[in-house]
């Protein structure tokens, strides 16, 4: 019931395209979702985040939908740019009460 | 804002040596996480500290891991004695209360651990 699932491990995505990555969880529990983005020597540093009681999160490209019925949620990238090129993690807790789990993450890689 | 700060950056040593990173959470935050990276196991969770209390050390693998937080600026994480499977990138986060919207987890850049 702690697993965090995310999908593709890896995507390689043309310069100005949608970039999709799914997550899915177990636990119905779980209130805070957030997407973290590493780049290569540096740690996973937050992107963006959301709670269960919207369905959509939107900070300039980058936006998270939520469907709480699937537990599922994804991170969608506009307009893809070679900058966004990192790996990036989804994960879930139940805020104020247990440390994040996090998914495997997705290696994203875009090309111009 | 430093931000959290790990040391050293980068460890080789030899099988059997006693390895001990280092970790300086953001000032203010009461809440320490070990993580461990690996491409098979992504991140991992090895254990946590509120207040400067060890929370959940369920996913320290075994008995020769070993955390502390003597203060509420400084953690250690030793690994005695290390093994080559050890080798991973282990990361430090900070934040206070578990992380959560109002208060994100922080991480530091991590120790990439080499053990031949």
């Amino acid at each position: 019931q702690q697993q965090v699932k995310q999908s593709p491990q890896s995507l390689i995505v043309q310069k100005g395209g949608i970039s999709i990555i799914n997550c899915a969880y177990e636990n119905t529990a779980f209130d805070y979702f957030p997407w973290y983005q590493q780049f290569p020597g540096k740690g996973p540093a937050l992107l963006i985040a959301i709670r269960p009681d919207v369905s959509e999160k939107k900070e300039g490209r980058f936006t998270i939908s939520f469907n709480k019925s699937a537990k599922q949620f994804s991170l969608h990238i506009m307009d893809s740019q070679p900058g966004d090129s990192a790996t990036y993690f989804c994960a879930a807790s139940f805020s104020g009460n247990t440390p994040l789990v996090f998914g495997k993450g997705t290696r994203l890689s875009v090309i111009a | 804002d430093a931000g959290v700060i790990q040391s050293p950056r980068h460890e080789v040593t030899e099988m059997g040596q006693e390895v001990t990173l280092r970790c300086k959470p953001i000032s203010g935050h009461n809440s320490l996480f070990w993580y461990r990276q690996t491409m098979m196991r992504g991140l991992e969770l090895l254990i946590y500290f509120n207040n400067n209390v060890p929370i959940d050390d369920s996913g320290m693998p075994e008995d020769r891991f070993s955390a502390k937080m003597p203060n509420a600026s400084f953690s250690t994480l030793k690994i005695q004695p290390s093994e080559p499977r050890d080798s991973a990138v282990y990361f430090c986060a900070s934040s206070f209360g578990q992380g959560n919207y109002n208060s994100p987890l922080h991480f530091g850049n991590g120790t990439r651990l080499t053990v031949t």
